[in-house]
């Protein structure tokens, strides 16, 4: 099957600093990349819709100018979080969509801890 | 908002019983994805279902989508020990290019 990996797989940075997650479909061409956020025990909370060469569609509640998406290629999706505080803390995981088809294969995903 | 709703939260069965989780969407939805996430891992595509009333089996799964396709299921007979982990639905809406995810259940089966 498609493959989608992500990285890094975890990191920790400080409260107000930036850290970028990069998300790849290594074997077919993504035009649509999905961005989710997990919270433990919990479901997947989409953040936002990323299409190649387009700004990104954020869902209700995310803040765009703190999570900032680029998707430059039709392989590579980049979430950057910005001046990241200890609430940013969670599991991030970003899915891919290989043209029309609608199955989404999923990164492995990103723990992100803020101290 | 995200209005996929997912019941029952956690689900704890002997091995050999069987397990059912349900999804049920405040809108008509275009087609549905079941997911499982095992502890420690990412969704796992199962299966899409996108017409009217429509059964699907894979081996021990079996999943419905409902005649309004408001609602789905996913039955699980005769659970085994890898039958572990989180089954997510997941609901597309006519004329959004998105899928938005049910809360998950959570099933936990004892040898």
């Amino acid at each position: 099957g498609a493959v989608v990996s992500q990285h890094p797989s975890r990191v920790i940075c400080k409260s107000g600093t930036s850290v970028k997650i990069e998300c790849r479909s290594l074997d077919f061409q993504a035009t649509t990349m999905f961005w989710y956020r997990q919270f433990p025990k919990k479901s997947l909370m989409l953040m936002a819709t990323s299409n190649e060469g387009s700004k990104a569609t954020y869902e209700q509640g995310v803040e765009k100018d703190k999570f900032l998406i680029n998707h430059a290629s039709l392989t590579l999706s980049t979430l950057t979080v910005t001046s990241a505080h200890p609430e940013d803390s969670s599991f991030y995981i970003c899915s891919a969509r290989d043209g029309s088809a609608y199955e989404q294969y999923f990164g492995p995903g990103t723990r992100l801890t803020v101290t | 908002g995200q209005q996929v709703m997912q019941i029952p939260q956690y689900q704890h069965v002997q091995e050999g019983e069987d397990f059912t989780t349900y999804c049920n969407s405040s809108t008509t939805l275009s087609n549905i994805q079941w997911y499982k996430q095992r502890p420690g891992g990412h969704p796992v595509f199962l299966i899409q279902l996108v017409k009217s009333g429509e059964v699907k089996k894979q081996k021990r799964l079996t999943f419905q989508f409902g005649e309004a396709k408001k609602n789905s299921s996913l039955h699980i007979t005769a659970t085994q020990t890898t039958d572990v982990g989180t089954y997510f639905c997941a609901g597309l809406r006519y004329n959004f290019n998105k899928f938005y995810f049910g809360s998950g259940t959570k099933l936990n089966v004892k040898p």
